[in-house]
């Protein structure tokens, strides 16, 4: 069983709507991840947020909106995507913040959204 | 910035034998290797990690190595199963004063044929 919650499972929208994904994690982690994935392709980091502050955005389009309402919840805000968004949309945790810490801690995925763009 | 190469990019093994997969990171300072297998469809799952203090670690038919002069590491499955079939992520990370990001390498598609 995943531990890292993700809904919706998959998710077809067109280039005009908004819609949200939503990712959960009840571990008590203090960092939280957003990953875009291609079939066959490594996951590509979108957003971390570390103790509910966005820490890295990887120069990613505004199009894509993440909000960290509270230290177990994330959300992904989708409006005006394009098809190339198209893609599995992976959320993941870890113990411990970035910041002050030396010690990396393993990342945990969820299952995934997969997102089909119009 | 860090960059990890893995290779092979796919893998083809009869059941019983062994697989070999193998990485090279650029950044001496990483200091963190995990391994995740992802199966068709299904989400990226963490499977072994090491630690730049450890050379080898084991658990059960999975092992990986870290060679910190040379910068490689490399995952070995013995005995390899049907159920192995999957995509093999490696990945490196640099210390969180740098970011703290996994920089993952290309996969490899393991096939195990029965």
């Amino acid at each position: 069983d995943t531990e890292v919650t993700q809904t919706p499972k998959h998710l077809v929208m067109g280039m005009t709507n908004k819609k949200s994904l939503k990712c959960e994690q009840h571990m008590g982690h203090r960092a939280m991840y957003w990953y875009k994935q291609k079939a066959k392709k490594p996951p590509e980091l979108m957003f971390v947020y570390s103790y509910e502050k966005l820490s890295i955005n990887e120069s990613v389009p505004s199009r894509f909106s993440p909000e960290c309402p509270n230290s177990s919840l994330l959300n992904l805000h989708l409006h005006a995507l394009q098809p190339e968004d198209s893609a599995l949309y992976l959320c993941a945790s870890s113990p411990q913040g970035l910041q002050g810490r030396h010690s990396n801690q393993p990342q945990h995925f969820g299952d995934g959204t997969r997102l089909s763009i119009l | 910035g860090e960059n990890v190469e893995q290779h092979p990019s796919t893998l083809s093994v009869q059941e019983g034998d062994s697989a070999v997969i193998k990485c090279t990171y650029s950044d001496s300072a990483s200091n963190y290797f995990p391994w995740y297998k992802q199966e068709l469809g299904k989400r990226p799952q963490l499977i072994i990690d090491i630690r730049s203090n450890v050379g080898e670690k084991k658990d059960q038919r999975i092992a990986v190595t870290l060679n910190k002069t040379a910068k490689h590491f490399s995952l070995h499955i013995t005995e390899t199963q049907p159920e192995d079939s999957a995509v093999y992520f490696c990945a490196a990370t640099p210390p969180l004063y740098q970011g703290g990001k996994l920089i993952f390498g290309q996969g490899t598609e393991l096939s195990v044929k029965p």
